[in-house]
């Protein structure tokens, strides 16, 4: 089946920090969502990209849209503490059944 | 606008016992609804397509006897978990699709616990 590989798995870093992380697939996608989960919580969609080369900014995320089709990546500008929690890469690959494919998930701590 | 709730938030249920969990889009119409289970450290791993009016789609590995879904209007969608068994404890969470947008809203999850 379709897999999205997520990387890195857990980053520890700095508050000020800027951060980033990927997904990547061998498959080809129609649309490449950012998703952030606080503990206990349900995802929240922080990006929406549905062009290829895409590169969409929400306050301090930015993400893009692989030329490829097949990846994506979001960067985290001037970490602050209350960026913690589990961030997910999600894709569909188009259709009418608008099934999501969720990575793994990377595990963001920021110390103050 | 475009919230999700589920009921429960979190339950705890006997082992052979059977509940059920609510999704509810509360400010828009979605025919189209989602339910994911993630265990502790795990990602999301959608279970079933619920569609208004008819028939769930169950993914590959899901028993459609034991998690049994009704969409009965276009703003609710329930699941059931039947003769729960504790490997049955997890998180459970519903995504909404706006008919408008066809943007895919999560709920907050409902945390069971089978003892």
């Amino acid at each position: 089946g379709q897999q999205l590989n997520q990387s890195p798995q857990s980053m520890f870093i700095q508050e000020g920090e800027d951060v980033s992380m990927n997904c990547t697939s061998s498959s080809i996608f129609n649309t490449w969502l950012w998703y952030k989960q606080d503990p206990g919580e349900g995802p929240v969609l922080l990006i929406a990209l549905y062009k290829a080369g895409e590169l969409t900014s929400n306050g301090r995320l930015t993400a893009q849209f692989g030329i490829t089709r097949k990846d994506s990546f979001l960067n985290i500008s001037a970490s602050i503490p209350s960026d913690v929690g589990i961030y997910f890469c999600a894709a569909n690959s188009g259709g009418s059944n608008y099934k999501l494919t969720f990575g793994k998930g990377t595990l963001l701590t920021v110390n103050p | 606008g475009a919230v999700v709730s589920q009921h429960p938030s979190w339950v705890i249920c006997k082992s052979g016992t059977s509940v059920k969990i609510e999704c509810r889009s509360l400010d828009f119409q979605a025919t189209t609804m989602f339910w994911y289970r993630q265990f502790p450290k795990q990602s999301l791993m959608l279970m079933a397509t619920s569609n208004e009016g008819s028939k769930a789609t169950y993914e590959q590995g899901v028993e459609k006897d034991k998690f049994l879904i009704n969409h009965a209007s276009l703003t609710l969608s329930t699941l059931t978990v039947t003769s729960a068994h504790p490997e049955d404890s997890s998180f459970y969470i519903c995504s909404a699709l706006a008919v408008t947008s066809y943007e895919q809203y999560f709920g907050p999850g409902t945390r069971l616990t089978v003892t």
